[in-house]
């Protein structure tokens, strides 16, 4: 069975930093490109990083990057998200996606097919 | 970057209707585009890719159309399992985006 454990979200202050870690089990992690997804409370999801199989190739979202670094260790199953500058608007669910891919005409589909059950960061003063 | 735009927002209805939902994409994606469900306090389970190819377990009752710009979610006849939060995505280029989901709710 597929699962995604993710840890190290909590409370920490506006400028503040947080590493976020996700340990895979039940499938061959290194065969497979990760991403993480948040939520803010109430609201609906946003796609916030993607990392190749490899990690040779990392994707970011706007309101993020500068500020986000997303890695993996394959020897370690894991995933991580370091996160500095936090901000108010950071605050969310994030979660650890272990993705699918189909190709469509030699193009790669990229879909989200296994998450976790999310870490809460909470930026806050 | 190619934003996605859901309708309705919400949505009622009862058990056994048939529903529909729609995903506008602000530029055409050819069939690069996914759906998703979510229930309160749980993370979104994965249903359909590729606009149209149904996830293995996902009940038949769900069926995703579209191309290019416009695509549709139906659930032929609701069940009570099925209210929840609906979700598109496109898998088409970086930033990879979603809707700002449907609301379904029962009547």
């Amino acid at each position: 069975e597929v699962q995604l454990v993710e840890s190290g979200g909590g409370l920490v202050q506006p400028g503040g930093s947080l590493r976020l870690s996700c340990v895979a089990s039940g499938f061959t992690f290194s065969s497979y490109s990760v991403t993480w997804v948040r939520q803010a409370p109430g609201k609906g999801l946003e796609w916030v990083s993607y990392i190749s199989s490899r990690g040779d190739t990392i994707n970011y979202a706007e309101s993020v990057k500068g500020r986000f670094t997303s890695s993996r260790d394959n020897a370690r199953n894991s995933l991580y998200l370091q996160m500095s500058s936090l901000r108010d608007e950071d605050t969310a669910v994030y979660y650890c996606v272990r993705d699918g891919a189909t190709w469509i005409r030699g193009v790669p589909l990229r879909y989200f097919q296994h998450w976790g059950q999310g870490t809460l960061v909470t930026v806050s003063s | 970057d190619i934003q996605l735009t859901q309708s309705p927002s919400s949505l009622s209805a009862s058990v056994g209707d048939r529903v529909t939902i729609t995903c506008r994409a602000s530029q055409s994606i050819s069939t690069f585009l996914n759906w998703y469900q979510q229930k309160p306090g749980k993370g979104p389970k994965f249903l359909i890719y590729a606009a149209s190819s149904l996830e293995s377990g996902v009940p038949s009752r769900f069926s995703g159309s579209g191309s290019g710009t416009d695509f549709t979610l139906t659930i032929s006849s609701l069940q009570p399992e099925d209210f929840a939060t609906y979700y598109c995505q496109q898998g088409f280029s970086f930033p990879y985006a979603f809707g700002q989901g449907t609301k379904l709710e029962i009547k």
